[in-house]
């Protein structure tokens, strides 16, 4: 079974900082994508960057940016000049290409950013 | 494009009696997916559909749990005879289904967060 694991429950960033969160994953599979999501307190839960096992450079989304290390399984995620609206839970998640889609994911890490 | 959505956003019962929740997904999204996410938790998976068709359910939707989607558009998530560990926040996602990472993106919704006295 595929395991997701984010091993910092939480993480604290000052404003306009830069801030890494760590995901590492488990899987016999060769082709599968992975994501984050954002979660705010009390609110839906957003993407904010995906990544295809198959492409070797990393993605990245504006202030968003991923390190993708296929051979040691790991996928972090870089936020750039860390924003107060930044403040929420971050899901890693893998799915792989053959199973329908349906998502595993990490336990989160909770991101506080400080003015 | 106005988003999964899903209603109702808070339910309150009482153990024993029969909930039940109902997701709409992006129009066109061929694919809509349930998940449960207890507090503090990272979301798990439970059913999901293609269409109409139902082609896989977790092992955690227990018999109690029954979801359907009978025109291929929205889809409803019922359990009977609710117990409190059902307490949590039910998610509803929906993608493209197409091949690639932009056709199997899932966009979720706000979820239904449900308190079992």
């Amino acid at each position: 079974a595929q395991t997701v694991t984010q091993s910092q429950p939480e993480m604290s960033v000052q404003e306009a900082e830069t801030v890494t969160l760590s995901c590492t994953y488990d899987t016999s599979e060769s082709d599968y994508y992975l994501f984050w999501y954002k979660q705010p307190p009390s609110r839906q839960m957003i993407l904010v960057i995906r990544q295809e096992a198959y492409k070797q450079q990393n993605a990245t989304e504006n202030r968003f940016s991923v390190n993708f290390q296929k051979a040691a399984k790991s996928f972090s995620l870089k936020i750039s000049d860390s924003q107060l609206g930044d403040a929420a839970m971050y899901f890693c998640a893998y799915t792989p290409k053959a199973a329908g889609n349906k998502l595993t994911f990490g336990g989160g890490t909770r991101v506080l950013v400080k003015p | 494009d106005t988003g999964v959505s899903q209603d109702p956003r808070h339910k309150i019962t009482k153990r024993g009696q029969n909930v039940t929740f109902r997701c709409d997904p992006i129009s066109e999204h061929n694919r809509l997916y349930w998940y449960r996410q207890t507090l503090g938790q990272g979301p798990e998976f439970l059913t999901y559909f293609q269409n109409e068709a139902q082609l896989e359910k977790s092992r955690l939707l227990s018999d109690r749990f029954s979801a359907e989607r009978p025109k291929g558009s929205f889809s409803t998530l019922e359990i009977q005879r609710t117990e409190q560990g059902d307490s949590a926040m039910y998610l509803c996602a929906s993608s493209l289904g197409l091949a690639g990472v932009l056709g199997d993106t899932q966009y979720f919704g706000p979820g239904t967060r449900l308190t079992v006295l």
